[in-house]
Protein backbone atom coordinates (compact mmCIF):
# COMPACT_ATOMS: atom_id res chain seq x y z
CA UNK A 1 0.00 0.00 0.00
CA UNK A 2 1.24 3.83 -0.57
CA UNK A 3 2.36 5.45 2.02
CA UNK A 4 3.83 8.46 3.14
CA UNK A 5 6.22 10.18 0.67
CA UNK A 6 8.72 12.71 2.19
CA UNK A 7 11.65 14.24 0.20
CA UNK A 8 14.79 14.85 -0.05
CA UNK A 9 15.58 12.15 2.52
CA UNK A 10 18.75 13.71 3.30
CA UNK A 11 19.53 17.31 2.90
CA UNK A 12 22.73 19.35 4.12
CA UNK A 13 22.61 23.12 4.13
CA UNK A 14 24.24 26.53 5.56
CA UNK A 15 23.66 28.80 7.82
CA UNK A 16 21.49 31.17 6.58
CA UNK A 17 20.27 29.08 3.69
CA UNK A 18 17.02 27.68 2.89
CA UNK A 19 15.60 24.77 2.39
CA UNK A 20 12.47 22.96 1.25
CA UNK A 21 10.77 19.84 2.02
CA UNK A 22 8.41 17.79 0.41
CA UNK A 23 5.62 15.53 1.59
CA UNK A 24 3.30 13.17 -0.54
CA UNK A 25 0.49 12.23 1.62
CA UNK A 26 -1.64 8.80 0.93
CA UNK A 27 -3.70 8.68 -1.76
CA UNK A 28 -7.20 10.25 -0.26
CA UNK A 29 -5.74 11.46 2.62
CA UNK A 30 -7.02 15.28 3.31
CA UNK A 31 -4.99 15.96 6.17
CA UNK A 32 -0.74 16.61 6.39
CA UNK A 33 0.98 17.53 9.55
CA UNK A 34 4.41 18.60 9.55
CA UNK A 35 6.96 17.08 12.85
CA UNK A 36 9.84 18.30 14.12
CA UNK A 37 12.59 15.90 15.85
CA UNK A 38 15.89 16.97 16.70
CA UNK A 39 18.38 14.74 18.50
CA UNK A 40 17.27 12.66 21.37
CA UNK A 41 13.94 14.47 21.25
CA UNK A 42 10.29 13.63 21.35
CA UNK A 43 8.65 14.72 17.91
CA UNK A 44 7.53 18.32 18.22
CA UNK A 45 4.25 19.40 15.64
CA UNK A 46 4.61 22.63 13.71
CA UNK A 47 1.85 22.67 11.66
CA UNK A 48 -1.05 21.65 10.21
CA UNK A 49 -3.29 21.61 6.62
CA UNK A 50 -6.99 20.09 6.09
CA UNK A 51 -8.23 21.00 2.95
CA UNK A 52 -5.67 22.64 1.73
CA UNK A 53 -5.87 24.94 4.32
CA UNK A 54 -3.96 25.29 7.62
CA UNK A 55 -5.67 23.89 10.73
CA UNK A 56 -3.50 24.14 13.44
CA UNK A 57 0.07 25.83 14.38
CA UNK A 58 2.55 24.39 16.82
CA UNK A 59 6.10 25.36 17.51
CA UNK A 60 6.56 26.25 13.91
CA UNK A 61 9.11 29.01 14.04
CA UNK A 62 8.42 32.57 11.67
CA UNK A 63 11.17 31.37 9.63
CA UNK A 64 9.78 28.27 8.45
CA UNK A 65 6.34 28.56 6.28
CA UNK A 66 4.20 26.02 5.02
CA UNK A 67 1.62 25.04 2.52
CA UNK A 68 -0.81 22.16 1.17
CA UNK A 69 -1.46 22.70 -2.85
CA UNK A 70 -4.74 21.17 -4.87
CA UNK A 71 -2.83 17.78 -5.27
CA UNK A 72 -2.67 17.58 -1.07
CA UNK A 73 1.29 17.73 -1.18
CA UNK A 74 2.89 19.81 1.62
CA UNK A 75 6.16 21.74 1.33
CA UNK A 76 8.14 23.48 4.28
CA UNK A 77 9.94 26.43 3.57
CA UNK A 78 12.99 26.86 6.20
CA UNK A 79 14.91 30.36 5.52
CA UNK A 80 18.00 31.99 7.30
CA UNK A 81 18.53 28.60 8.61
CA UNK A 82 20.30 28.05 12.35
CA UNK A 83 22.40 25.08 13.29
CA UNK A 84 19.45 23.92 15.35
CA UNK A 85 17.55 23.51 12.61
CA UNK A 86 19.01 20.03 12.45
CA UNK A 87 16.65 17.54 13.07
CA UNK A 88 14.97 14.88 11.30
CA UNK A 89 11.38 16.52 9.68
CA UNK A 90 8.43 14.16 9.84
CA UNK A 91 5.23 14.82 7.81
CA UNK A 92 1.99 12.95 8.50
CA UNK A 93 -1.08 12.47 7.09
CA UNK A 94 -4.91 11.50 8.11
CA UNK A 95 -8.26 11.30 6.64
CA UNK A 96 -10.54 13.91 8.13
CA UNK A 97 -13.21 11.38 8.74
CA UNK A 98 -11.15 8.91 10.45
CA UNK A 99 -12.48 9.51 13.92
CA UNK A 100 -9.06 6.50 15.37
CA UNK A 101 -6.92 9.38 15.53
CA UNK A 102 -4.45 7.62 13.58
CA UNK A 103 -1.68 9.44 11.49
CA UNK A 104 0.40 7.70 9.35
CA UNK A 105 4.02 8.90 8.74
CA UNK A 106 6.38 9.25 6.29
CA UNK A 107 10.02 8.55 6.51
CA UNK A 108 11.13 11.62 7.35
CA UNK A 109 13.55 14.10 5.72
CA UNK A 110 17.16 14.60 7.80
CA UNK A 111 18.04 18.25 8.03
CA UNK A 112 22.07 19.37 8.77
CA UNK A 113 22.79 22.52 8.69
CA UNK A 114 26.58 23.22 8.77
CA UNK B 1 5.22 22.16 29.93
CA UNK B 2 5.04 18.50 28.89
CA UNK B 3 1.67 17.76 28.37
CA UNK B 4 2.71 14.02 27.65
CA UNK B 5 4.74 12.66 29.99
CA UNK B 6 7.08 9.39 29.34
CA UNK B 7 9.02 9.45 32.81
CA UNK B 8 11.44 6.15 31.59
CA UNK B 9 13.72 7.00 29.10
CA UNK B 10 14.78 3.06 28.49
CA UNK B 11 13.00 -0.40 30.16
CA UNK B 12 15.23 -4.11 29.37
CA UNK B 13 13.26 -7.00 29.46
CA UNK B 14 13.51 -10.81 29.02
CA UNK B 15 12.58 -12.11 25.58
CA UNK B 16 9.15 -13.98 26.68
CA UNK B 17 8.02 -11.91 29.56
CA UNK B 18 6.03 -8.55 29.46
CA UNK B 19 7.02 -5.18 28.89
CA UNK B 20 4.94 -2.60 30.12
CA UNK B 21 5.61 0.99 29.38
CA UNK B 22 4.38 4.19 31.07
CA UNK B 23 2.30 7.65 30.11
CA UNK B 24 1.12 10.24 32.11
CA UNK B 25 -0.61 13.47 30.26
CA UNK B 26 -2.43 16.53 32.06
CA UNK B 27 -4.88 17.40 29.87
CA UNK B 28 -8.32 15.78 30.38
CA UNK B 29 -9.75 17.27 27.35
CA UNK B 30 -7.78 14.57 25.11
CA UNK B 31 -9.91 12.16 23.37
CA UNK B 32 -7.60 9.73 22.00
CA UNK B 33 -4.44 7.80 22.72
CA UNK B 34 -1.88 6.66 20.66
CA UNK B 35 1.27 4.39 20.89
CA UNK B 36 3.66 4.76 18.28
CA UNK B 37 6.37 2.37 17.52
CA UNK B 38 9.79 4.01 15.63
CA UNK B 39 13.09 2.54 14.59
CA UNK B 40 16.19 4.64 13.74
CA UNK B 41 15.85 6.58 10.52
CA UNK B 42 12.20 5.73 10.54
CA UNK B 43 8.93 7.45 10.69
CA UNK B 44 7.07 6.48 13.84
CA UNK B 45 4.57 3.24 13.01
CA UNK B 46 1.01 3.36 14.54
CA UNK B 47 0.33 0.70 17.16
CA UNK B 48 -2.59 0.54 19.15
CA UNK B 49 -4.59 3.57 20.05
CA UNK B 50 -7.56 4.15 22.71
CA UNK B 51 -10.91 6.28 22.94
CA UNK B 52 -11.28 7.81 26.34
CA UNK B 53 -14.22 6.34 26.64
CA UNK B 54 -12.89 3.16 26.97
CA UNK B 55 -10.57 1.83 29.52
CA UNK B 56 -8.78 -1.13 27.49
CA UNK B 57 -8.04 -1.93 23.97
CA UNK B 58 -6.06 -5.37 22.79
CA UNK B 59 -4.84 -6.22 19.84
CA UNK B 60 -2.58 -9.55 19.48
CA UNK B 61 0.06 -9.23 22.02
CA UNK B 62 -0.48 -5.66 22.82
CA UNK B 63 -2.70 -4.17 25.20
CA UNK B 64 -3.54 -0.36 25.91
CA UNK B 65 -4.73 0.52 29.21
CA UNK B 66 -6.51 3.69 30.32
CA UNK B 67 -7.05 5.29 33.95
CA UNK B 68 -8.89 8.99 33.28
CA UNK B 69 -8.88 9.28 36.96
CA UNK B 70 -5.04 8.90 37.26
CA UNK B 71 -4.45 10.51 33.97
CA UNK B 72 -2.47 7.65 32.85
CA UNK B 73 -2.03 4.92 30.74
CA UNK B 74 0.31 2.02 29.58
CA UNK B 75 1.07 -0.52 26.65
CA UNK B 76 1.79 -4.39 27.97
CA UNK B 77 4.00 -6.49 25.41
CA UNK B 78 3.00 -10.09 26.09
CA UNK B 79 5.06 -12.10 25.46
CA UNK B 80 7.95 -9.40 24.37
CA UNK B 81 10.08 -10.50 21.46
CA UNK B 82 13.31 -9.43 20.01
CA UNK B 83 11.88 -7.94 17.17
CA UNK B 84 9.96 -5.63 19.45
CA UNK B 85 13.02 -3.14 20.29
CA UNK B 86 12.26 0.38 19.82
CA UNK B 87 11.50 3.41 20.94
CA UNK B 88 7.57 3.51 21.63
CA UNK B 89 5.80 6.63 21.85
CA UNK B 90 2.78 7.18 23.71
CA UNK B 91 0.43 10.27 22.27
CA UNK B 92 -1.91 11.97 22.52
CA UNK B 93 -4.76 13.53 20.44
CA UNK B 94 -5.03 17.41 20.52
CA UNK B 95 -8.02 19.58 19.40
CA UNK B 96 -6.99 19.89 15.91
CA UNK B 97 -6.28 16.56 15.30
CA UNK B 98 -2.30 16.86 15.38
CA UNK B 99 -0.36 14.36 17.79
CA UNK B 100 1.55 15.45 21.32
CA UNK B 101 4.21 13.17 21.85
CA UNK B 102 5.81 12.21 24.42
CA UNK B 103 9.29 11.58 25.12
CA UNK B 104 9.59 7.85 24.14
CA UNK B 105 11.35 4.63 25.86
CA UNK B 106 13.65 2.68 24.30
CA UNK B 107 12.66 -0.68 24.58
CA UNK B 108 15.18 -3.57 24.82
CA UNK B 109 14.24 -6.87 24.33
CA UNK B 110 16.92 -9.32 25.64
CA UNK B 111 16.68 -13.28 23.91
Amino acid sequence: AAGVIQSPRHLIKEKRETATLKCYPIPRHDTVYWYQQGPGQDPQFLISFYEKMQSDKGSIPDRFSAQQFSDYHSELNMSSLELGDSALYFCASSFGGTDTGELFFGEGSRLTVL
Amino acid sequence: DQQVKQNSPSLSVQEGRISILNCDYTNSMFDYFLWYKKYPAEGPTFLISISSIKDKNEDGRFTVFLNKSAKHLSLHIVPSQPGDSAVYFCAARGSQGNLIFGKGTKLSVKP
